[in-house]
């Protein structure tokens, strides 16, 4: 099944804003939107947001989530050092009847 | 709060059979299409299969069709999954998970001779 497309790295400064994209197409990120996720080292994964920028209970602010025709954006403000790790996106795909995952970002902060 | 905990991970010969167990609590299980993700060590995430909340839909990836089959009981409020003819790689740490509410701690399944 095709995935999604993240870079695989994203580096940004202490308590500034990094933003983490996911490209998908019409039948998947352009359609329902993205589930972004946190995975930290040894950990499972964290849900972040759902439906483009739905935050379960619990999540910070600092992180919001938007999308723009086919690309998914999570943008975290304020970094910390606990915001390093993997971060992936997830689309529902109408055609494949399946979810797609992008490979991951890995975010570390300088 | 929402917890979802996995359960009948294990080593496993090649050929051999798993069944996952997944426990859901905190939100109404009746409600939530389900879904088990996998993941290999040191690799990203892989969809294995979704469920409809009331069990009427299922979806499963290429690679598992056949060989992999979800339920569930929502009168339990418990998600399966019923792994036969296991393959090597196969082997990794499988999620179960809803979309908008979260991901279990995953258990670990091990093919190998």
């Amino acid at each position: 099944q095709a995935g999604l497309t993240q870079p695989p790295s994203v580096s940004t400064d202490l308590g500034q804003t990094a933003t983490l994209t996911c490209t998908g197409n019409n039948n998947n990120v352009g359609h329902q939107g993205a589930v972004w996720l946190q995975q930290v080292q040894g950990h499972p994964p964290k849900l972040l947001s759902y439906r483009d920028n739905n935050r379960p209970s619990g999540i910070s602010e600092r992180f919001s989530a938007s999308r723009s025709g086919n690309t998914a954006s999570l943008t975290i403000a304020g970094l910390q050092p606990e915001d390093e790790g993997d971060y992936y996106c997830s689309a529902w795909d109408t055609s494949l009847s399946g979810w797609v995952f992008g490979g991951g970002t890995k975010l570390t902060v300088l | 709060e929402v917890q979802l905990m996995e359960s009948g991970g294990g080593l496993v010969q090649p050929g051999g059979s798993l069944r996952l167990s997944c426990g859901g609590s905190g939100f109404t299980f009746d409600s939530h299409w389900m879904s088990w993700v996998r993941q290999a060590a040191g690799k990203g995430l892989e969809w294995v299969a979704t469920i409809a909340n009331d069990g009427s839909e299922k979806y499963y990836v290429d690679s598992v069709k056949g060989r992999f089959t979800i339920s569930r009981d929502n009168g339990k409020r418990s998600l399966y999954l019923q792994m036969n003819s296991l393959r090597v790689e196969d082997t990794a740490v499988y999620y179960c998970s809803s979309a908008n509410l979260g991901w279990g701690q995953g258990t670990l399944v091990t093919v190998s001779s």
